[in-house]
C-alpha cells in the first residue's frame, strides 16, 4: 500500500500567488481530511470529506481557502491569494469506512509564502 | 465543544525507564480518545484508541494508555523507553455524540529519550 500521497512536498511562493496542494488518499478509504500544522496553533482540522462530499468546512480560515474532491482518489486544497500567515505544513489524511478516527496521514506539504 | 490539553511541551526520560505523556480532555458527552505519533518530517501515525470497554488500552510499539473518566485523562505510557521512541506525541478526542467526524488534537508533547 502506497499510503496517502501528497504533492508537492515543499512549496515556496510569493504573497498573492495561487497555491494548490494535492492529495491522493489510500484506495478504499472513503473519508479525507485536510489539516494545517503550525508552531503557534498546533494541528487544526480545515475540512473533511465523506464519500467525496464536504461534511464540515468550519475550520477553513477564510474565503481564500477552498477544497475539492472530484473523485474518490483525488483532492485539492487551494489558497488564492496566498499570504505569509498561510505558511504551515498541510497534511492530508484518509480513513476507512466505519473507522473515521483511525486516520492515515500523508507526509505533508510544507508551504512557505514570502 | 471538545478540547484536549497536553500540559507538557517536552518530556525527558532515560532509556529503559518508564515514560508517561499526559493528556486531559473535555467533551460534553462520552469521548473517543486517541494517541498519534509524529516523527520528524513525517505525517502522524495512529498509535492507539479508546472507544469503549477496558480502561487500559494497548497499542503499537509497546505503548498503552489508561482512560480515567473521573479525572478526564488519557495518559500515554510505556514500561521501558527506547531511544527510538523520541518523537512528537499528540492526544486527540472526539465526542461520541458529536455530529462531525473530525478529531480535536492537543498541541503535542515532545518526548526525548536519552541514551
Amino acid at each position: 500500500d502506497a499510503g496517502v500521497i501528497q504533492s508537492p512536498r515543499h512549496e515556496v511562493t510569493e504573497m498573492g500567488q495561487e497555491v494548490t496542494l494535492r492529495c491522493k488518499p489510500i484506495s478504499g478509504h472513503n473519508s479525507l481530511f485536510w489539516y494545517r500544522q503550525t508552531m503557534m496553533r498546533g494541528l487544526e482540522l480545515l475540512i473533511y470529506f465523506n464519500n467525496n462530499v464536504p461534511i464540515d468546512d468550519s475550520g477553513m480560515p477564510e474565503d481564500r481557502f477552498s477544497a475539492k474532491m472530484p473523485n474518490a482518489s483525488f483532492s485539492t486544497l487551494k489558497i488564492q491569494p496566498s499570504e505569509p500567515r498561510d505558511s504551515a505544513v498541510y497534511f492530508c489524511a484518509s480513513s476507512k469506512p466505519g473507522q473515521p478516527y483511525e486516520q492515515y496521514f500523508g507526509p505533508g506539504t510544507r508551504l512557505t509564502v514570502t | 465543544a471538545q478540547s484536549v490539553a497536553q500540559p507538557e511541551d517536552q518530556v525527558n526520560v532515560a532509556e529503559g525507564n518508564p515514560l508517561t505523556v499526559k493528556c486531559t480532555y473535555s467533551v460534553s458527552g462520552n469521548p473517543y480518545l486517541f494517541w498519534y505519533v509524529q516523527y520528524p518530517n513525517r505525517g502522524l501515525q495512529f498509535l492507539l484508541k479508546y472507544i469503549t470497554g477496558d480502561n487500559l488500552v494497548k497499542g503499537s510499539y509497546g505503548f498503552e494508555a489508561e482512560f480515567n473518566k473521573s479525572q478526564t485523562s488519557f495518559h500515554l505510557k510505556k514500561p521501558s523507553a527506547l531511544v527510538s521512541d523520541s518523537a512528537l506525541y499528540f492526544c486527540a478526542v472526539r465526542d461520541k455524540g458529536g455530529g462531525a467526524d473530525g478529531l480535536t488534537f492537543g498541541k503535542g508533547t515532545h518526548l526525548i529519550i536519552q541514551p
